[in-house]
């Protein structure tokens, strides 16, 4: 059964600061899907990496992938307030089709 | 907005009853799939359809049902409920089923049984 762990699960971070958000698949897949969700919001896209050593950046957001280690991050660079949601990563192996198995996400929360 | 309308937004209903809900995917999208948010559980695929056939199913109970109209809308019916089926269900959409192809989500049904 595919498995996809996010850590850490909860993140309290000041402002101004930095941090990384983990991502670990317990399949081979070269397709990995980051998603923000505002309390009781739908999910909204942030990247599509759709190989191995898959780089995307967007504003404080930076998310990459590495296919052999099974694992993406990413990275939240001079944090601020707007970016406080639940962050989650979502796999699609090729074995499962276009399904997307969803970690259990990251509760961020950015302090001023 | 991501172009993925559902309906309703809210529905409180009792124990044993059925309920429908309906999904109409962005212009353009052939690929529908059903998603299930809940607590305990966290985010579920339920089942997808691609231009009205059912494509791949997951873990959806068999009280639930769903199809794909000719014009390309879904409907996600859920019969018998309990009070487990409380959460929020999402319809996303993509252009086709293969897996590089973005799925955008609608704004979600949040459904809950007392």
């Amino acid at each position: 059964e595919l498995k996809v762990e996010q850590n850490p699960l909860f993140l309290s971070m000041q402002e101004g600061k930095n941090y990384t958000i983990y991502c670990n698949y317990s399949t081979t897949s070269d397709r990995l899907y980051w998603y923000r969700q505002d309390p009781g919001k739908s999910l909204e896209s942030l990247f599509v990496l759709l190989s191995n050593g898959a780089v995307k950046q967007e504003g404080r957001l930076m998310a990459s992938l590495d296919t052999k280690a099974r694992l993406s991050t990413l990275h939240i660079t001079a944090a601020v307030h707007d970016l406080s949601a639940t962050y989650f990563c979502a796999v699609a192996p090729e074995t499962s089709g276009s399904r997307l198995t969803f970690g259990e996400g990251t509760q961020l929360t950015v302090n001023p | 907005d991501s172009g993925v309308t559902q309906t309703p937004k809210h529905l409180i209903t009792a124990t044993g009853q059925r309920v429908t809900l309906r999904c109409s995917p962005r212009s353009g999208d052939l690929s529908v799939y059903w998603y299930q948010q809940s607590l305990d559980q966290g985010l579920q695929f339920l089942i997808q359809y691609y231009n009205g056939e059912e494509r791949a199913k997951g873990n959806i109970l068999e009280r639930f049902s769903a199809q794909q109209f000719p014009d390309l809308h879904s409907e996600l019916n859920l019969s018998s409920l309990e009070l487990g089926d409380s959460a929020l269900y999402f319809c996303a959409s993509s252009v086709a089923p293969g897996q590089g192809y973005e799925q955008y989500f609608g704004p979600g049904t949040r459904l809950t049984v007392t």
